[in-house]
């Protein structure tokens, strides 16, 4: 199984600061068929189920507000927010898609300084 | 808009079989561009794949091996929804089940509710 690491497991960012998530893959997750890194980001609000960010390492979900980012490639990756708002206090995923069983990082709270 | 509905009891006993439906809207489950999952989500387990099917000119599906033997996604084309069989449960299976789909981004784009279900006696 690729095993998922995040870092760190809780931040608190001050409004209108930027955030930084990281997750390590145990494997490259760079999928020979597509040549993009299958590595997706998630939000997670208390009650709601995760709900997309980022796909394909930097591709932003539809709707998705632009102070989301996604970069890294290989085993390491990063989630971005630029300048963190008031709603984005949540938990943050990241999850790959390379093999089976897909599986997820450990999750990193983000909270308002 | 795609939508995911779930339904299925809160409380199974131990050793008896875990069942949970997802009924889709705006798409299908025949789709040959999306795929249907199941995922769980428990304090001690955090976020955790189950399984999926798909269909590619035929049905196919995917199992944790952590799970193998034990569990069963069937789709079900007449109602488009698909399910999730889950046997010989024990309390460790207790956790909120939802569905969700893979789509063109091979990412879960959209998620059911999720079913909270407890494993007790």
């Amino acid at each position: 199984d690729i095993v998922m690491i995040q870092s760190p497991d809780s931040l608190a960012v001050s409004l209108g600061e930027r955030a930084t998530i990281n997750c390590k893959s145990s494997q490259n997750v760079l999928h020979s068929s597509t040549n993009k890194h299958c590595l997706a980001w998630f939000q997670q609000k208390p009650g709601q189920p995760p709900k997309l960010l980022i796909y394909w390492a930097s591709a932003r979900e539809s709707g998705v507000p632009d102070r989301f980012s996604g970069s890294g490639s290989g085993a390491d990756f990063t989630l971005t927010i630029s300048s963190l708002q008031a709603e984005d206090v949540a938990v943050y995923y990241c999850q790959q898609c390379h093999s089976i069983p897909l599986t997820f990082g450990g999750g990193t709270k983000v909270e308002i300084k | 808009q795609v939508q995911l509905q779930q339904s299925g009891p809160g409380l199974v006993k131990p050793s008896q079989t875990l069942s949970v439906t997802c009924a889709i809207s705006g798409d299908s489950v025949s789709s040959n561009n999306a795929a249907w999952n199941w995922i769980r989500q428990s304090p001690s387990r955090g976020l955790e794949w189950l399984g999926r099917t798909y269909y590619r000119s035929k049905w196919f599906d995917d199992y944790a091996p952590s799970l193998k033997g034990r569990i069963t996604i069937n789709p079900d084309t007449s109602k488009n929804q698909f399910s999730l069989q889950l046997n010989s449960v024990t309390p460790e299976d207790t956790a909120v089940y939802f569905c969700a789909r893979t789509g063109s981004g091979w990412a879960f784009d959209r998620w059911g509710q999720g079913t909270l279900v407890t494993v007790s006696s």
